[in-house]
């Protein structure tokens, strides 16, 4: 079984400032790891994902995760906030399931992005 | 390349009555999948197709939910008699697979959404 726990619902920052919103997993396999990110009224738009590939990736908008098998942590981090950050942000997990052949994504609760000028 | 389409965006209906929602996925995904989201929560999985195959479904599609992929391209997804807790807003995405990649890997891309609100 798969889980995602997304350690804050609401994460307040200032213009200019960084960005950390904290991701733990749970998983039987070799999963891959997600961060969409949902505005208001939009679909959700995926942001980075890691695939067993280098543990640091990259996103688009300059957010980048790291992924730390050790601490099952896959935190979402952007040096510095912009107004347009404001939105919902989600960590997503996928597992490739016990026969390869398809898997799901499992969703945490959400991160409430809020910018102040 | 035109994203993920849905219709109706936003449907408004009586308890006890049926709705059908589309999905246009992205041309030439062969995978597409249906996930619902309340208010407060991440999408949950509903339901996924490999071409016009229904290969998972979730328990939380329950006897008065189904879905169809006829020929592999569009998808619709009923509600029958439904109740206020489908009140939700129903996701689709869809995703290629490349051979050789596991599944998990795939990129699954989402459309706006329908919401339903059931008075």
């Amino acid at each position: 079984a798969q889980s995602v726990t997304q350690l804050d619902s609401h994460v307040s920052v200032s213009e200019g400032t960084p960005v950390l919103l904290r991701c733990n997993y749970s998983s039987s396999y070799s999963p891959s790891l997600f961060w969409y990110v949902q505005h208001p009224n939009k679909g959700l738009q995926l942001l980075l994902k890691y695939t067993s590939a280098a543990t640091l990736v990259k996103g688009i908008n300059g957010f980048e995760a790291e992924f730390k098998k050790s601490e099952t942590s896959f935190h979402l981090t952007k040096p510095s906030a912009h107004m347009s950050d404001a939105a919902e942000y989600f960590c997503v997990v996928s597992d490739k399931g016990p026969n390869s052949g398809y898997s799901t994504l499992t969703f945490g609760k959400g991160t409430m992005l809020l910018v102040s000028p | 390349d035109t994203g993920v389409s849905q219709d109706p965006r936003h449907k408004i209906t009586k308890r006890g009555q049926n709705v059908t929602f589309r999905c246009d996925p992205i041309s030439e995904h062969n995978r597409l999948y249906w996930y619902r989201q309340t208010l407060g929560q991440g999408p949950e999985f509903l339901t996924y197709f490999q071409n016009e195959a229904q290969l998972e479904k979730s328990r939380l599609l329950s006897d008065r939910f189904s879905a169809e992929r006829p020929k592999g391209s569009f998808s619709t997804l009923e509600i029958q008699r439904t109740e206020q807790g489908d009140s939700a807003m129903y996701l689709c995405a869809s995703s290629e697979t490349t051979s050789g990649r596991a599944a998990s890997t795939d990129t699954q891309y989402f459309g706006p959404g329908t919401r339903l609100t059931v008075l």
